[in-house]
């Protein structure tokens, strides 16, 4: 069976620290990842995705980025922490093309910067 | 562009009740499928159920119903004799047009079981 991981499980950061998130994907090959914020008491806002190695959409402007170095390994990374980037981080994976399997979650990341 | 509204911020059910919960989407897309995912206060997302447009009945998935009504486009998702443990936010969401199946979510709706 499938699983994902996230790491680390909480996180806190100061102002202007650099960052880096990983996520990683076992059980299944060639998956589609992504990269969601949460707010507090938010939605989920979509960050990134990937659809292979080494191939990155940005849905949104931002000091953060996001590479995929190995099929099944998506990092979310940042040069300098703003406030602003605290919350919910959750990393999610689909089958390529997408349907009625939607996508799956891993545990998440809690991030604070003060 | 796709659009899902929640129009409940919070809901409350006693304990063996059934509830609903909204969802109402917008898109010119002739084929689609909607989705609802639990958050419970541990942040993992979980899905519950999926729809699809062209589905001819509405899904469920054990004690979760979907009342799906394509005409007045909106995807309601029905929880059975509820309990305890699904007092959690609850989300709808939609895949967006195009590859990777991005999905956009609705803002979410808090149910709060109680006794």
């Amino acid at each position: 069976s499938q699983t994902i991981h996230q790491w680390p499980a909480t996180l806190v950061q100061p102002v202007g620290s650099p960052l880096s998130l990983e996520c990683t994907v076992e059980g299944t090959s060639n998956p589609n990842l992504y990269w969601y914020r949460q707010a507090a008491g938010r939605g989920l806002q979509l960050l990134f995705y990937s659809v292979g190695i080494g191939q990155i959409s940005s849905e949104v402007p931002q000091n953060l980025s996001a590479s995929r170095p190995q099929d099944r390994q998506f990092i979310l990374s940042s040069k300098k922490l703003l406030l602003s980037d605290s919350g919910f981080y959750l990393c999610a994976w689909s089958v390529g093309g997408g349907g009625e399997e939607g996508q799956f979650f891993g545990p998440g990341t809690r991030l604070t910067v003060l | 562009a796709q659009k899902i509204t929640q129009t409940q911020p919070g809901m409350f059910v006693q304990e063996k009740e059934a509830v609903t919960l909204d969802c109402t989407y917008d898109t010119s897309d002739p084929s689609y499928g909607l989705f609802w995912y639990k958050q419970p206060s541990s942040g993992e997302m979980i899905f519950l159920i999926y729809q699809g447009s062209y589905d001819q009945q509405n899904a469920t998935e054990g004690r979760y119903s979907l009342n799906f009504q394509k005409a007045r486009k909106s995807a309601n998702l029905v929880i059975s004799a509820s309990q305890l443990g699904d007092s959690a936010m609850y989300f709808c969401a939609m895949p967006l047009t195009g590859t990777a199946s991005k999905l956009t979510f609705g803002t979410g709706t808090r149910l709060q079981v109680t006794l």
